[in-house]
């Protein structure tokens, strides 16, 4: 497999339930990301991991909470959410230039459409 | 902060004419400034960026973006478009560690 790989594609879940999201980067990269993208809304930046570390966390509800045991994976779990967390959300990864700054391309996964009852 | 604004979240055109998508951006500080195209059911990939030097860049596909430091705008541009340029269309800008901000988007759908 090559670039970014998101699973599941689709998740329906009840505001009760627990799940995980999983994104696999093969590209060698040493930053990770997650975005959630919502209909006429701009695509919201939720966590960046940087060589496994947490870097950025936009006031990000607890309900999601990220996970990155290595550089090629991230998790995001997710409980108790409520429907209006329905979105897409996007996994991505990139190589940081050596001041940490993001010069280079984003590569993103297909995204995982989740559905909350 | 930095915040990106895309005024349009549609433009219809007729294939083969020119169109312009429009982007301004506002930050303290210099930035990085980048668009992005997501195809239907997928995700989105960079279509072109400006780091420095040259103020016009160019995609493979014909699009070309302009940085305009004083006006603080990055248009998209193309002088003739295609059915399978259909898509929806994101500006970003960059300019502070490990952080792209993106804007709302903007579909461009094409009329045969």
């Amino acid at each position: 497999e090559t670039g970014v790989t998101q699973t599941p594609r689709h998740l329906v879940m009840g505001m009760t339930n627990k799940k995980s999201l999983k994104c696999e980067q093969h590209l060698g990269h040493n930053a990770m990301y997650w975005y959630k993208q919502s209909a006429k809304k701009p695509l919201e930046l939720m966590f960046v991991y940087s060589l496994e570390e947490r870097v950025e966390n936009n006031s990000v509800p607890s309900r999601f909470s990220p996970e990155c045991p290595n550089s090629s994976h991230l998790f995001l779990h997710l409980h108790t959410l409520q429907p209006e967390d329905s979105a897409l959300y996007l996994c991505a990864s990139s190589q940081l230039g050596l001041a940490g700054d993001v010069t280079g391309e984003l590569f993103f996964g297909e995204g995982s459409r989740l559905t909350v009852l | 902060a930095q915040s990106v604004t895309q005024l349009d979240s549609q433009v219809p055109v007729f294939e083969e004419a020119p169109v312009e998508l429009r982007c301004n951006y506002s930050s303290s500080v210099s930035v990085y400034l980048f668009w992005y195209v997501q195809y239907p059911n997928q995700g989105l990939q960079l279509l072109l960026k400006y780091l420095s030097g040259s103020t016009l860049v160019e995609s493979i596909n014909g699009f070309e973006a302009e940085f305009n430091k004083s006006q603080t705008s990055f248009h998209l541009r193309k002088p003739s478009v295609h059915i399978s340029d259909t898509a929806e269309y994101f500006c970003a800008v960059s300019s502070s560690a490990s952080k792209i901000i993106f804007g709302s988007g903007t579909r461009l759908s094409i009329r045969p």
